[in-house]
């Protein structure tokens, strides 16, 4: 079946660029999203790439989709006290996900002074 | 202002009880969904909604059931058949019928078996 797969943990400095990357086995995908969980809280949409884009950038969040590889990434720059969150990739089939998107287990983003 | 709310925040259940959690969403969206977090686990789909009266099964639905009789609401029964209840419920809310079909999640109801 389909697959997401994140890396658990990732520590960064403050100030320092965070890298979360995600890997997925649905050759259909046609969206994948990024959200941001923090404790105690829902989880919150950061930005989607569609799946003919290899790159999207909105403010601090770089997207970048290689879909070869079926590899995804979300760069977040100036990493701050606030980005600090469980990060999670998520993607619809090309029924476009109308039955429940496929979410990787998180990532925990962790930032160092 | 438009979203979805889940209630209650918190919620304790004893063995062999059933309970309900709410979620309604004001966004006149047509598909609703019920996900389980745990930790390390991800989130994983109970149950979905694309339509009023009709819903489907998720990945993890035993144990579980819902409805949906109105739009706005799709409520989760946690039955006393579901072994390991406690847990992080979340509901969220999408378009139908269109290609890029982001989910819009509540905060969440935690519950705890005790």
């Amino acid at each position: 079946g389909e697959d997401v797969e994140q890396s658990l943990f990732l520590s960064v400095r403050e100030g320092d660029s965070s890298v979360i990357n995600c890997t997925y086995t649905d050759s259909s995908s046609t969206y994948l999203y990024w959200y941001k969980q923090e404790p105690g809280a829902g989880l919150q949409l950061l930005t989607y790439i569609f799946s003919n884009m290899d790159m999207k950038q909105d403010q601090r969040l770089t997207v970048l989709l290689n879909k070869k590889d079926k590899h995804l990434s979300l760069r977040i720059a100036d990493t701050q006290t606030g980005d600090s969150a469980i990060y999670f990739c998520a993607e619809s089939d090309s029924g476009g996900g109308a039955d429940g998107l496929t979410f990787g287990k998180g990532t925990h983003l962790i930032i160092q002074p | 202002d438009g979203g979805i709310t889940q209630s209650p925040k918190y919620l304790f259940r004893k063995e062999g009880q059933n309970v309900t959690l709410s979620c309604e969403q004001n966004l006149n969206h047509d598909a609703m969904y019920w996900y389980r977090q745990d930790p390390g686990q991800g989130l994983r789909l109970i149950y979905y909604s694309q339509i009023v009266n009709d819903f489907q099964k998720g990945d993890i639905a035993e144990g579980y059931s819902v409805s949906r009789e109105k739009k706005e609401s799709f409520p989760l029964t946690v039955t006393s058949a579901q072994k390991n209840p406690t847990a992080f419920y979340l509901c969220a809310s999408s378009m139908a019928g269109t290609r890029r079909t982001e989910a819009f999640f509540g905060q969440g109801t935690r519950l705890t078996v005790v």
